[in-house]
């Protein structure tokens, strides 16, 4: 298995512009998580979908903040327009939601940076 | 109050000594907690998970559950250089919207040297 895949693995662009991040999850996982992770705020958990439907959105910054799971294998986070407080390390991870067995497998992580 | 709170370290040990992570948290009915291990530059890793009040022990890694105190330990005996990074404590909600929300401390810096 190839694990939690996301894209960019870096990212750098201009106050302004839109960035978009994508995660393919493991296959047969079905539930996906973002966080993001900063020095100062440590690791937080902006949504996670379960089913492909957003459970918990609480964590969302604010409205240029979205997030996306059109199906089991695909989700995006977008952020439009970016900021330069949105340089962090976001992370993707998934898990299959089986009683005694919901361990979190991690991808990467996007390091974003916001000029 | 933070949902999840560790101690804060860094925390520094020789090698060969038991490096002891502190964790408590907020909500009551949370049922399943997980430490996780980060190294720097790389993404978490799950290390040990920890369902029932007591011990729970797997090689040089002991987690200890309360759940009347609300707290969580991990427990590194003979720490090794290797062992050194950040360790994340994590609790999964139960009930009502936090059901399956999975929520991390700030971490704590662990630094075994030789």
């Amino acid at each position: 298995d190839a694990g939690v895949i996301q894209s960019p693995r870096h990212e750098v662009t201009e106050m302004g512009q839109e960035v978009t991040l994508r995660c393919k999850p493991i296959s047969g996982h079905n539930s996906l998580f973002w966080y993001r992770q900063t020095m100062m705020r440590g690791l937080e958990l902006l949504i996670y979908f379960n089913n492909n439907v957003p459970i918990d959105d609480s964590g969302m910054p604010e409205d240029r903040f979205s997030a996306k799971m059109p199906n089991a294998s695909f989700s995006t986070l977008k952020i439009q327009p970016s900021e330069p407080r949105d340089s962090a390390v976001y992370f993707c991870a998934s898990r299959v939601d089986i009683s005694g067995a919901n361990v979190l497998t991690f991808g990467a992580g996007s390091r974003l940076t916001v000029l | 109050q933070k949902e999840v709170e560790q101690n804060s370290g860094p925390l520094s040990v020789p090698e060969g000594a038991i490096a002891s992570l502190n964790c408590t948290y907020s909500d009551r009915v949370s049922q399943s907690f997980f430490w996780y291990r980060q190294y720097s530059g790389k993404s978490p890793e799950l290390i040990m998970s920890i369902y029932s009040n007591g011990d729970k022990e797997d090689g040089r890694f002991t987690a200890q559950l309360n759940k009347a105190s609300q707290y969580v330990s991990l427990l590194i005996r003979d720490s090794q250089p290797s062992d050194s990074a950040t360790y994340l404590c994590a609790v999964q909600g139960a009930g009502g919207t936090s059901y399956g929300k999975l929520t991390f401390g700030q971490g704590t810096i662990l630094t075994v040297h030789p």
